[in-house]
């Protein structure tokens, strides 16, 4: 079975441009989540999807937003993009509740020069 | 105040060593616990769920203190494969949809 697939995954972008980045849930998995990691940081949480909704949103501008496909896939859209937006940004998926925890892909690192 | 607090590392042990990994978290009302493991430049990957009880997998033994609001995370045994960031991870009480992870604590096994 795939895991969960992300792509592309590197990116270089100039600020000011705008980004997309795609996501593809382990087969069965419902529930998609986005988050940012920066080099020395723990992952900070961007958004989680379910069912094609918005369940849960983190501390991020307006910039940032999501959507979810009914084939359970994402995407992940980031507007007037800042040199501080560089970073490793991991999709993850889970059954609803995240009981069981999360299986993340390999991620996107994107690089604003 | 974070919503999770790690030990900050590194910590280099050498192989064979017993080590352990403390966290605490701020929401008294979350309910799912885990320790994730990053190797440098990867994904997270789930290393285990910490149950009330306390569990065991192996080398590995994570305890869960609700009162304290308190994860532990011990390995023994060190391998020089185990080096990698051991992360915490809690859910946000009743926005059960939020995880938050704390910064990590680096492990290096010298051999």
């Amino acid at each position: 079975d795939a895991g969960v697939t992300q792509s592309p995954t590197h990116l270089i972008k100039t600020r000011g441009q705008h980004v997309t980045l795609r996501c593809s849930p382990i087969s069965g998995h419902k529930s998609v989540s986005w988050y940012q990691q920066v080099l020395g940081q723990g992952p900070q949480f961007i958004f989680q999807y379910y069912e094609k909704e918005e369940r849960g949103r983190g501390n991020f501008p307006d910039r940032f937003s999501a959507r979810q496909f009914p084939n359970y896939s994402s995407e992940l859209n980031v507007n007037a993009l800042l040199l501080g937006d560089s970073a490793l940004y991991l999709c993850a998926s889970s059954f609803p509740r995240g009981n069981y925890g999360y299986t993340f892909g390999s991620g996107t690192r994107l690089t604003v020069v | 105040r974070k919503e999770v607090e790690q030990d900050p590392g590194p910590f280099n042990v050498p192989e064979g060593a017993t080590v352990a990994f403390n966290c605490t978290y701020s929401n008294s009302a979350s309910q799912s616990f885990f320790w994730y493991r990053q190797d440098c430049r990867k994904e997270p990957k789930l290393l285990m769920s910490v149950y009330s009880s306390g569990n065991e997998d192996g080398r590995f033994t994570a305890q869960l203190n609700r009162a304290s609001q308190y994860i532990s995370l011990l390995i023994r045994d060190s391998k020089l494969s185990d080096s990698a960031t051991y992360l915490c991870v809690v859910n946000g009480g009743s926005n059960f949809n939020k995880f938050y992870f704390g910064s990590g604590t680096k492990l290096n096994v010298k051999p």
